[in-house]
């Protein structure tokens, strides 16, 4: 089946810990992109990749760092930097050609112990 | 700064109730908008609109979008239990990569 995976469902991190959320789509999109989805919130941009070897940063970055190595995989790093992570991440992608729709993954929710 | 915000924040209906869910944007080279729903996790796409007046249906849901004031409304006639779910609005500008800004969501509890 096509589609977006996301691991783990569930990440806890301690304090000063990096931790990586995965996010691998076989639909052979190009454009990728991770959200961050705060209680009560809609989701906020924090980077998007159009092609592989090649990202940009969303509106707040800031605290996350991603690669994109291979077109099916947009790993999310969430460093030490980033105060506050505790949220549900959401992975999306999208074929690049005009007004195409984005698609979700299922999302991981990440705790800080 | 592209903006999207959504009415009401939350409401709650009965079942064959008719509720109606606003979306505005202020966003720069506006290309699309469009409405998801969101139940427990991942958003599911409903509707993406382009043109101005032209309404979009599916089942009990509908959509129609106004470029010249900047919003859409999403309609959900007879409603469900099953159409409780966040629902949220998001517009796409003509910025690289098909970047969207989504609006903060309408929380709809449809009590039976």
């Amino acid at each position: 089946d096509g589609g977006i995976t996301q691991s783990p469902k569930y990440l806890f991190r301690k304090e000063g810990q990096n931790v990586t959320l995965s996010c691998e789509q076989n639909l052979n999109h190009d454009a990728m992109y991770w959200y961050r989805q705060d209680p009560g919130q809609g989701l906020r941009l924090i980077y998007y990749s159009q092609i592989v070897n090649d990202f940009q940063k969303g509106d707040i970055a800031e605290g996350y760092s991603v690669s994109r190595e291979k077109k099916e995989s947009f790993p999310l790093t969430v460093t030490s930097a980033q105060k506050n992570p505790t949220a549900f991440y959401l992975c999306a992608s999208s074929r690049q050609t005009l007004q195409e729709t984005q698609y979700f993954g299922p999302g991981t929710r990440l705790l800080v112990l | 700064e592209d903006k999207v915000v959504q009415s009401p924040l939350s409401l709650v209906v009965h079942e064959g109730d008719t509720v109606t869910l606003n979306c505005s944007y202020e966003v720069t080279n506006f290309r699309s908008l469009l409405w998801y729903k969101q139940e427990k996790k991942a958003p599911t796409f409903l509707f993406m609109l382009t043109s101005s007046g032209i309404e979009k249906k599916s089942g009990r849901l509908s959509s129609i979008l106004d470029k010249k004031e900047l919003f859409s409304i999403l309609n959900i006639t007879a409603t469900q239990t099953g159409d409780s779910a966040v629902y949220l609005c998001a517009v796409e500008a003509t910025a690289a990569g098909n970047k969207l800004t989504f609006g903060g969501g309408t929380r709809v509890l449809v009590k039976p």
